[in-house]
This record gives C-alpha cells, structure tokens and sequence, in this order.
C-alpha cells in the first residue's frame, strides 16, 4: 500500500517561494505520474499539477508561471516550489499519487495534507 | 478555462436516495471520477470511470452518465455518508485535471 507524507514549512510570506516534500513509501516512485492539489478552507479542491519520474510536468494553466515540480528518485520524494505567493495560496496542500489508465489521471492514494499559510 | 459544475449542497433523509449531479462540456469525452471527503481528511475516491466501484466501497455508491452530465447515487443514504463530494475529470485533451465546486451531502 502506497503512503505519501508531505512536509514543509506551515508559514511563508507574502512574495516569497512555498516549498514542499512528498515523500512516498511502501512502493517506488518509478515509472508513475504524482500530483500536487490544494484546498483553502472551506473551499473545493484545485489541481496544481503533476510531474512524472522522468521529470516532464503538466501544470494548472492558472498557476504555470509560478509552479515548479521535481523529483529525486533515490530518495523517493518528489517537491513542489510556488513562487510569489499570497494570502491566496493559504491552502491545505496534498500529494496524491496519479493512477493513469485508458480512461484518464485519477488518485486513489493521497497524502494526509499539509496546512500551509501565507502571512507575514 | 475548463470548469465542472455541481451544486452546492444535497440534503437527505437516512435511507433514501441522493443523487449529485456534475456538468461540464468535455464529460461527453472524459471519464468522471467521484470523491467523498469528511472534515478534517483526505478525498476518497469513491467512483471512477464514470460508473466503476473501488474495492472496499460499499454497493450503495453508483455512478452514471448522460451527455455532459454525471451523476452520483447513494441508495438507502446512512448518516455516515454526510461529507463533501467532488466530481474529477479532465478537459478535452485528457492532461488537465479538473475538479468540480463540490457538494455538501446533508444527512436529515
């Protein structure tokens, strides 16, 4: 059974870079696709999109200009960094795992979510 | 941008039916996928393929599908079922993922 933990800072500033670790265990992260999506309080949940372990990425139109994704497969972990923020990127952040088949990208494995806030 | 469209919320008494409806133009084209989400945890995904069960989840959860509109029915609803629901898919070319607003399923 394939677990996701992410980790990072709770509080980032306003303008500055929100950076976050999802490390996967209980299986490799070789070979599959792997999302980051978020939720403000009390709100619906956003894609922000997902990188492969060959390190190639689709990302929300929305959010492209500031979204970066990477992976480092020896140690089993793939990140997400958001430039710019604001007080509207205060979400919980998850990582979830992409199951792809013939009938698209869905997640049946997903991380316990972090909080993260943007304030100063 | 692509957009899927649910309606806020759903109430039902226990034992009867709830039905979640999910509209967006590409659904024709993509699969939806459907997860339920309590307070305080991570989404489940409860359907996928517009219509498939995961193991694990009970009979009562169904999904359909109609042009561009996906539904999902709880038969004979438990007060356990009380969470968000949010519908998944994609836009037309099948890499962008998509979430519906989500649904408020209230158990009277």
């Amino acid at each position: 059974q394939v677990q996701l933990q992410e980790s990072g800072p709770g509080l980032v500033k306003p303008s500055e870079t929100l950076s976050l670790t999802c490390t996967v265990s209980g299986g490799s992260i070789s070979s599959y696709y792997w999302s980051w999506i978020r939720q403000p309080a009390g709100k619906g949940l956003e894609w922000i999109g997902r990188i492969y372990t060959s390190g190639s990425t689709n990302y929300n139109p929305s959010l492209k200009s500031r979204v970066t994704m990477s992976v480092d497969t020896s140690k089993n972990q793939f990140s997400l960094k958001l430039s710019s923020v604001t007080a509207a990127d205060t979400a919980v952040y998850y990582c979830a795992s992409d199951y792809y088949d013939s009938s698209g990208y869905y997640y049946f494995h997903w991380g316990q979510g972090t909080l993260v806030t943007v304030s100063s | 941008s692509y957009e899927l469209t649910q309606p806020p919320s759903v109430s039902v008494s226990p034992g009867q039916t709830a039905r979640i409806t999910c509209s967006g133009d590409a659904l024709p084209k993509q699969y939806a996928y459907w997860y339920q989400q309590k307070p305080g945890q991570a989404p489940v995904l409860v359907i996928y393929k517009d219509s498939e069960r995961p193991s694990g989840i009970p009979e009562r959860f169904s999904g359909s599908s109609s042009g561009t509109t996906v539904t999902l029915t709880i038969s004979g609803v438990q007060a356990e079922d009380e969470a968000d629901y949010y519908c998944q898919s994609a836009d037309s070319s099948g890499t962008f993922v998509v979430f519906g607003g989500g649904t408020k399923l209230t158990v009277l």
